[in-house]
């Protein structure tokens, strides 16, 4: 099966611009996660979808952060304006619905450096 | 998870040995756990995942142990090989929702 698919790869901005990340879920997966991965560090959850409605978003900076998850399927993680300390690779994850004890599948990212 | 006195943030592995990873995890009625393997420039991998009704699980090189009573989680990795270099990371999964928590991670580098 097709993984997670997140674009872009890099991306690099200047303090106070804004930036977007696209995820595609693997078929199928009801639920959505974004991370945020400092480095060095384990990643961090910032929000959870289960088909398009939020199910956790408590660790997301609602002042600059927004997600969001049109019809269930994609989804888009924006920060606006970014901060220096928002450098980071953000990462998307999927997992099937409703299936405890099934593991998150993780795309390869996209690494964000503001300067 | 957060690690306390046994998680080392590397471990240098000789190409052939075993490996052991250790992680402490936080949430005493976490039921569900897994290893992920990160190499540079890549998400996480799933390695393998127990829950917590058991002790221990086997897959292919790798067993993960589970201690319930000192909340340790250990990842054991047979015949390790160069391409075994990677972050590995613990994770626990909080009951009745699907999020996963993350500890600091383990380097392992395997010398030739």
């Amino acid at each position: 099966e097709a993984g997670v698919a997140q674009s872009p790869r890099y991306k690099i901005i200047e303090k106070r611009q804004s930036v977007a990340f696209w995820c595609n879920p693997i078929s199928g997966h009801a639920t959505l996660y974004w991370y945020q991965q400092i480095l060095g560090q384990g990643p961090k959850l910032l929000i959870q979808f289960q088909n398009n409605g939020v199910v956790d978003d408590s660790q997301l900076p609602k002042d600059r952060f927004s997600a969001e998850r049109l019809k269930g399927v994609d989804s888009t993680l924006k920060i606006q304006p970014a901060k220096l300390e928002d450098s980071a690779v953000y990462l998307c994850a999927s997992s099937p619905q409703g299936q405890v004890g099934s593991p998150l599948h993780f795309g390869n990212g996209t690494r964000l450096t503001v300067t | 998870g957060e690690s306390v006195g046994l998680h080392l943030p590397t471990l240098s592995v000789q190409e052939g040995d075993n490996s052991i990873i250790n992680c402490a995890y936080s949430n005493s009625a976490s039921d569900y756990f897994i290893w992920y393997k990160q190499e540079s420039g890549k998400g996480p991998q799933f390695i393998i995942d127990i829950r917590s009704n058991m002790d221990k699980r086997q897959g292919q090189r790798v067993t993960v142990l589970l201690n319930k009573t000192v909340k340790h989680l250990s990842l054991q990795i047979a015949a390790t090989q160069p391409g075994d270099s990677a972050v590995y990371f613990c994770a626990e999964k909080d009951p009745g929702d699907y999020k996963l928590s993350f500890g600091a991670g383990t380097t392992v580098t395997v010398r030739a």
